[in-house]
């Protein structure tokens, strides 16, 4: 069965800071991989996804996430994060062709100061 | 495009109860899978419906069951309600297929918030 860690459980930055949260994966085959954010009192949301390609992939608000297939890796970044990133963050994985079973780590909450 | 809807958004039952949630998917998405959200456990997968089939299960026990209907919504339904399910069950629903291809990319709703007591 796979799995996923995020190491980062919480992590506070001082706006404008540039942000790398920590995403690996275990499993032995090709996987789709997945990070979404969860403001305070909302629902979770895309932020981007990876399937296959270009392994460098850009979501919104500024986010881009790298995919190491070597390290099992798909870690999330923002050159200058902002208050309003203040949310916590999901990284998952589902295998390719499996039906539409996630996989998630723990998240990791970030808080942005002004 | 209206997203994935969940009723009640707000649930109190006490032990031993049964409990029934709704969710309905995006136009057009035909996969739903539901998830469990506990401070403790995270986000775990409970099961996914496609056609109105059972596709896949998680590790949660049979008092969790679940169905999906022709026009593609479904229902969660927990019996005899413990206090360790308390939690914010979600929903998600995606596409599943599109020109035979996979494009699984799930989009969650807002949730039910249950409280056991």
């Amino acid at each position: 069965a796979q799995s996923v860690s995020q190491h980062n459980h919480h992590v506070i930055l001082s706006e404008a800071a540039s942000l790398e949260l920590g995403c690996n994966y275990s499993y032995g085959g090709t996987v789709n991989l997945f990070w979404y954010v969860q403001y305070p009192g909302q629902h979770l949301q895309l932020l981007l996804k990876y399937f296959s390609g270009d392994p460098l992939v850009k979501g919104i608000k500024g986010f881009e996430a790298e995919f190491i297939k070597s390290k099992f890796s798909f870690n999330l970044r923002k050159p200058s994060v902002q208050w309003s990133d203040t949310a916590e963050y999901f990284c998952a994985v589902n295998p390719t062709g499996t039906a539409s079973k996630l996989t998630f780590g723990t998240g990791t909450r970030l808080q942005v100061t002004l | 495009k209206a997203g994935v809807t969940q009723t009640p958004r707000y649930l109190i039952k006490t032990r031993g109860q049964q409990v029934t949630l709704s969710c309905s998917p995006i136009s057009g998405h035909r996969s739903v899978s539901w998830y469990q959200q506990t401070p403790g456990q995270g986000l775990q997968f409970l099961f996914e419906y496609f056609s109105e089939t059972q596709r896949n299960k998680g590790n949660f026990p049979g008092r969790f069951s679940g169905r999906q209907f022709s026009n593609s919504r479904s229902e969660m339904n927990v019996s005899t309600l413990e206090l360790g399910d308390s939690a914010l069950y979600l929903c998600a629903s995606s596409l599943s297929l599109q020109r035979g291809i996979r494009v699984d990319t799930q989009y969650f709703g807002p949730g039910t918030r249950l409280t056991v007591l």
